[in-house]
C-alpha cells in the first residue's frame, strides 16, 4: 500500500473553498486514490475516488495531477459541519486487494 | 434502512476478561472489517474477512479474534492478551472483493474501556 503523507491541520473560513493536499509519491500504476471523512466519535464516510484528472461529486471535487504523486481534495463553500478528519488512502483495490491504510489524517477546523 | 450496526456503543470490562463486540450489516456485503482508532491517531487494520468461514489477520491482529459463520456478521473477540484494548472499534464493510470503488460502509463503533 502506498503511504501518503497529509497536512496535521488546517483552519478555515465558514464559506470558503478549502483545498486539502495529499502527497503519495510512490503511487503505483494500478492505484487509486480515495478520500474519507471522519467526524468525532464515528466510522469514517467515503467522500470520492479517482484515478487521474478531475473527478466531481455532489460532495467534493480531487484533482489529480498528471504524474498523480500528490492528490488535493476541494470543498466548496464549508460550513461549519464540514470539522472533521480527512484522510487520502491509495490503494488497487480493483486487484483483490481490498485493504485501507488510514493514516493520522487532515483535522479540518472551520472558523465562523 | 440497510447499513451494519454495532453494539454496545460503549463497554467497560475488567482487565483480563474477554469481550466480544458485535457488528452486523444487512448491505449483501462480501466483505467486513474490524479497526481499532486511538485518540488523534487513524485506522489500525485488526481482521478482516473477504468471505464466509475465511478471514485474515490485519496489521494488529495480536490478542484479537473474529469469526465469520454468517455473511451478515463478523464479530470481534479482545481476549485477555491484549497488552491495551482500551479503544474505538470500527466494524466496515464493502462490496465483492475486487470491485474498482471499494468503498468501505463503517458501523458507529463501540468504545471499549478496560478498567
Amino acid at each position: 500500500l502506498a503511504k501518503t503523507t497529509q497536512p496535521i491541520s488546517m483552519d478555515s473560513y465558514e464559506g470558503q473553498e478549502v483545498n486539502i493536499t495529499c502527497s503519495h509519491n510512490n503511487i503505483a500504476t494500478n492505484d487509486y486514490i480515495t478520500w474519507y471523512q471522519q467526524f468525532p466519535s464515528q466510522g469514517p464516510r467515503f467522500i470520492i475516488q479517482g484515478y487521474k484528472t478531475k473527478v466531481t461529486n455532489e460532495v467534493a471535487s480531487l484533482f489529480i495531477p498528471a504524474d498523480r504523486k500528490s492528490s488535493t481534495l476541494s470543498l466548496p463553500r464549508v460550513s461549519l459541519s464540514d470539522t472533521a478528519v480527512y484522510y487520502c488512502l491509495v490503494g488497487d483495490w480493483a486487484y483483490g486487494n481490498n485493504r485501507l491504510a488510514f493514516g493520522k489524517g487532515n483535522q479540518v477546523v472551520v472558523i465562523p | 434502512d440497510g447499513g451494519i450496526t454495532q453494539s454496545p456503543k460503549y463497554l467497560f470490562r475488567k482487565e483480563g476478561q474477554n469481550v466480544t463486540l458485535s457488528c452486523e450489516q444487512n448491505l449483501n456485503h462480501d466483505a467486513m472489517y474490524w479497526y481499532r482508532q486511538d485518540p488523534g491517531q487513524g485506522l489500525r487494520l485488526i481482521y478482516y474477512s473477504q468471505i464466509v468461514n475465511d478471514f485474515q489477520k490485519g496489521d494488529i491482529a495480536e490478542g484479537y479474534s473474529v469469526s465469520r459463520e454468517k455473511k451478515e456478521s463478523f464479530p470481534l473477540t479482545v481476549t485477555s492478551a491484549q497488552k491495551n484494548p482500551t479503544a474505538f472499534y470500527l466494524c466496515a464493510s464493502s462490496r465483492t472483493p475486487g470491485a474498482l470503488l471499494n468503498e468501505q460502509f463503517f458501523g458507529p463503533g463501540t468504545r471499549l474501556t478496560v478498567l
